[in-house]
Protein backbone atom coordinates (compact mmCIF):
# COMPACT_ATOMS: atom_id res chain seq x y z
CA UNK A 1 0.00 0.00 0.00
CA UNK A 2 1.11 3.11 -0.91
CA UNK A 3 1.32 6.69 1.07
CA UNK A 4 0.57 9.82 0.52
CA UNK A 5 3.18 11.87 -1.62
CA UNK A 6 3.78 15.05 -2.22
CA UNK A 7 6.03 16.82 -4.95
CA UNK A 8 8.15 18.93 -4.96
CA UNK A 9 10.21 18.31 -1.53
CA UNK A 10 11.04 22.46 -1.69
CA UNK A 11 10.61 25.10 -3.75
CA UNK A 12 12.21 28.50 -3.85
CA UNK A 13 9.51 31.18 -5.51
CA UNK A 14 9.73 34.89 -5.61
CA UNK A 15 7.25 37.47 -4.28
CA UNK A 16 4.04 37.80 -7.14
CA UNK A 17 5.11 34.18 -8.72
CA UNK A 18 2.31 31.16 -8.83
CA UNK A 19 3.20 27.86 -7.77
CA UNK A 20 1.33 24.31 -7.99
CA UNK A 21 2.41 21.78 -5.44
CA UNK A 22 1.14 18.27 -5.81
CA UNK A 23 -0.08 15.31 -3.58
CA UNK A 24 -0.88 11.58 -4.54
CA UNK A 25 -3.53 10.02 -1.86
CA UNK A 26 -3.38 6.81 -0.35
CA UNK A 27 -4.37 4.09 -2.24
CA UNK A 28 -8.57 3.93 -1.75
CA UNK A 29 -8.68 7.27 -0.53
CA UNK A 30 -11.22 9.88 -1.78
CA UNK A 31 -10.59 12.72 0.51
CA UNK A 32 -7.53 14.91 0.24
CA UNK A 33 -7.13 17.77 2.76
CA UNK A 34 -4.03 20.52 2.72
CA UNK A 35 -2.60 22.27 5.60
CA UNK A 36 -0.11 25.63 5.69
CA UNK A 37 2.40 25.02 8.76
CA UNK A 38 4.33 27.96 9.28
CA UNK A 39 7.72 28.15 10.98
CA UNK A 40 7.11 27.25 15.24
CA UNK A 41 3.19 26.52 14.63
CA UNK A 42 0.75 24.14 14.21
CA UNK A 43 -0.53 23.36 10.51
CA UNK A 44 -3.75 25.27 9.62
CA UNK A 45 -6.42 23.95 7.28
CA UNK A 46 -7.06 25.63 4.11
CA UNK A 47 -9.25 23.60 2.06
CA UNK A 48 -10.72 20.06 1.75
CA UNK A 49 -11.71 17.94 -1.29
CA UNK A 50 -14.04 14.94 -1.68
CA UNK A 51 -14.72 13.29 -4.75
CA UNK A 52 -13.43 16.13 -6.92
CA UNK A 53 -15.75 18.97 -5.14
CA UNK A 54 -14.91 21.19 -2.30
CA UNK A 55 -15.64 20.05 0.79
CA UNK A 56 -14.88 23.17 2.99
CA UNK A 57 -12.30 25.85 3.25
CA UNK A 58 -10.17 27.37 5.87
CA UNK A 59 -9.89 31.45 6.49
CA UNK A 60 -7.38 31.33 3.63
CA UNK A 61 -7.90 33.94 0.51
CA UNK A 62 -9.35 33.10 -2.74
CA UNK A 63 -5.60 32.80 -4.08
CA UNK A 64 -5.03 30.03 -2.54
CA UNK A 65 -6.97 27.53 -4.48
CA UNK A 66 -6.79 23.67 -5.56
CA UNK A 67 -8.34 20.45 -7.69
CA UNK A 68 -8.78 17.26 -7.12
CA UNK A 69 -8.33 14.92 -10.02
CA UNK A 70 -10.46 11.74 -10.86
CA UNK A 71 -7.89 9.47 -9.61
CA UNK A 72 -8.61 11.28 -6.03
CA UNK A 73 -4.75 13.08 -6.20
CA UNK A 74 -4.66 16.44 -5.92
CA UNK A 75 -3.35 19.99 -6.75
CA UNK A 76 -2.81 23.18 -4.24
CA UNK A 77 -2.24 26.08 -6.18
CA UNK A 78 -1.30 29.46 -4.73
CA UNK A 79 -1.33 32.80 -6.91
CA UNK A 80 0.25 35.93 -6.27
CA UNK A 81 2.79 35.13 -3.63
CA UNK A 82 3.88 36.86 -0.92
CA UNK A 83 6.50 36.51 1.85
CA UNK A 84 3.74 35.38 4.11
CA UNK A 85 3.07 32.20 2.31
CA UNK A 86 6.92 30.58 2.99
CA UNK A 87 5.36 27.60 4.51
CA UNK A 88 5.18 23.86 5.09
CA UNK A 89 2.30 22.95 2.89
CA UNK A 90 0.85 19.19 4.35
CA UNK A 91 -1.48 17.14 2.04
CA UNK A 92 -3.51 14.70 4.11
CA UNK A 93 -5.93 11.90 2.61
CA UNK A 94 -8.77 9.53 4.39
CA UNK A 95 -11.02 7.15 3.43
CA UNK A 96 -14.01 9.88 3.39
CA UNK A 97 -14.72 13.23 4.47
CA UNK A 98 -15.92 12.68 7.71
CA UNK A 99 -14.66 14.17 11.42
CA UNK A 100 -14.01 10.17 12.12
CA UNK A 101 -11.48 9.71 9.60
CA UNK A 102 -7.67 9.50 10.58
CA UNK A 103 -5.86 11.45 8.28
CA UNK A 104 -2.83 10.33 6.90
CA UNK A 105 -0.39 12.87 6.16
CA UNK A 106 2.25 12.84 3.44
CA UNK A 107 5.88 14.59 3.91
CA UNK A 108 5.07 17.73 2.74
CA UNK A 109 6.45 20.60 0.18
CA UNK A 110 8.56 23.23 1.72
CA UNK A 111 7.85 26.62 0.10
CA UNK A 112 10.27 29.38 0.59
CA UNK A 113 9.02 32.86 -1.07
CA UNK A 114 11.97 35.74 -1.22
CA UNK B 1 -15.33 27.04 16.15
CA UNK B 2 -13.20 24.59 17.81
CA UNK B 3 -9.55 25.42 19.51
CA UNK B 4 -6.92 23.66 20.81
CA UNK B 5 -4.36 24.96 23.49
CA UNK B 6 -1.30 23.44 24.25
CA UNK B 7 0.30 24.39 27.48
CA UNK B 8 3.89 23.77 26.70
CA UNK B 9 5.82 25.22 24.23
CA UNK B 10 9.24 22.59 24.80
CA UNK B 11 9.31 19.77 27.87
CA UNK B 12 13.02 18.52 28.64
CA UNK B 13 13.39 15.49 30.34
CA UNK B 14 15.63 13.01 31.20
CA UNK B 15 15.66 9.23 29.55
CA UNK B 16 13.60 6.76 30.94
CA UNK B 17 11.95 9.72 32.83
CA UNK B 18 7.98 9.64 32.52
CA UNK B 19 6.23 12.68 30.78
CA UNK B 20 3.56 14.55 30.09
CA UNK B 21 2.32 16.23 27.08
CA UNK B 22 -0.87 18.67 28.04
CA UNK B 23 -3.53 19.73 25.45
CA UNK B 24 -6.86 21.09 26.38
CA UNK B 25 -9.72 21.70 23.54
CA UNK B 26 -12.85 24.22 23.52
CA UNK B 27 -15.83 22.16 23.09
CA UNK B 28 -17.68 20.82 25.85
CA UNK B 29 -19.82 18.99 22.82
CA UNK B 30 -18.54 15.16 21.53
CA UNK B 31 -15.42 15.91 20.33
CA UNK B 32 -12.99 13.42 18.35
CA UNK B 33 -9.27 13.91 19.68
CA UNK B 34 -5.88 12.92 18.31
CA UNK B 35 -2.28 13.26 18.90
CA UNK B 36 0.37 13.37 15.90
CA UNK B 37 3.99 13.00 16.21
CA UNK B 38 6.51 15.22 13.77
CA UNK B 39 9.83 14.12 13.29
CA UNK B 40 12.16 16.43 11.71
CA UNK B 41 11.35 17.55 8.43
CA UNK B 42 8.80 14.78 7.73
CA UNK B 43 5.29 14.83 7.92
CA UNK B 44 2.75 13.95 10.52
CA UNK B 45 2.32 10.51 12.06
CA UNK B 46 -1.11 9.73 13.88
CA UNK B 47 -0.14 8.30 17.63
CA UNK B 48 -3.81 8.02 19.19
CA UNK B 49 -7.31 8.77 18.69
CA UNK B 50 -10.09 9.72 20.59
CA UNK B 51 -13.36 8.62 19.15
CA UNK B 52 -15.18 7.64 21.83
CA UNK B 53 -15.73 4.46 24.80
CA UNK B 54 -12.90 4.33 26.88
CA UNK B 55 -11.35 7.02 28.73
CA UNK B 56 -8.01 5.93 28.34
CA UNK B 57 -6.76 5.14 25.15
CA UNK B 58 -3.60 3.54 24.33
CA UNK B 59 -1.51 4.68 21.17
CA UNK B 60 2.05 3.21 19.56
CA UNK B 61 5.46 3.50 20.61
CA UNK B 62 4.07 3.32 24.64
CA UNK B 63 1.60 6.36 24.31
CA UNK B 64 -1.14 6.66 25.91
CA UNK B 65 -3.82 9.77 26.73
CA UNK B 66 -6.78 10.50 28.89
CA UNK B 67 -9.96 12.47 27.69
CA UNK B 68 -11.44 14.29 30.56
CA UNK B 69 -15.01 15.82 29.43
CA UNK B 70 -14.83 17.90 32.66
CA UNK B 71 -11.46 19.10 32.49
CA UNK B 72 -11.50 19.65 28.42
CA UNK B 73 -8.07 17.48 28.48
CA UNK B 74 -6.67 15.32 26.26
CA UNK B 75 -3.23 14.51 27.95
CA UNK B 76 -0.49 12.40 26.41
CA UNK B 77 2.01 10.02 28.90
CA UNK B 78 4.73 8.09 28.66
CA UNK B 79 5.92 6.34 31.66
CA UNK B 80 9.27 6.12 29.95
CA UNK B 81 10.79 8.01 27.00
CA UNK B 82 13.96 6.96 24.96
CA UNK B 83 15.95 9.51 23.19
CA UNK B 84 14.00 8.94 19.44
CA UNK B 85 10.67 9.85 21.23
CA UNK B 86 12.55 13.48 20.46
CA UNK B 87 10.18 15.47 18.31
CA UNK B 88 7.47 17.58 18.10
CA UNK B 89 4.09 16.89 19.22
CA UNK B 90 0.67 18.34 17.88
CA UNK B 91 -2.55 17.69 19.66
CA UNK B 92 -5.75 18.03 17.17
CA UNK B 93 -9.64 18.10 17.28
CA UNK B 94 -11.58 17.40 14.67
CA UNK B 95 -14.44 19.97 13.33
CA UNK B 96 -16.58 18.49 11.16
CA UNK B 97 -14.21 17.09 8.18
CA UNK B 98 -11.41 19.82 9.24
CA UNK B 99 -8.38 19.14 12.35
CA UNK B 100 -7.89 21.73 14.26
CA UNK B 101 -4.12 21.23 15.82
CA UNK B 102 -1.88 23.24 18.51
CA UNK B 103 0.63 25.33 18.56
CA UNK B 104 2.70 21.87 19.23
CA UNK B 105 5.12 20.55 22.14
CA UNK B 106 8.77 20.00 21.78
CA UNK B 107 9.99 17.06 23.51
CA UNK B 108 13.71 17.41 23.78
CA UNK B 109 14.91 13.78 25.30
CA UNK B 110 18.05 13.94 26.82
CA UNK B 111 20.78 11.13 27.51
Amino acid sequence: ETGVTQSPTHLIKTRGQQVTLRCSSQSGHNTVSWYQQALGQGPQFIFQYYREEENGRGNFPPRFSGLQFPNYSSELNVNALELDDSALYLCASSLSGTAKDEQFFGPGTRLTVL
Amino acid sequence: AQSVTQLDSQVPVFEEAPVELRCNYSSSVSVYLFWYVQYPNQGLQLLLKYLSGSTLVKGINGFEAEFNKSQTSFHLRKPSVHISDTAEYFCAVSDSHKLVFGAGTILRVKS
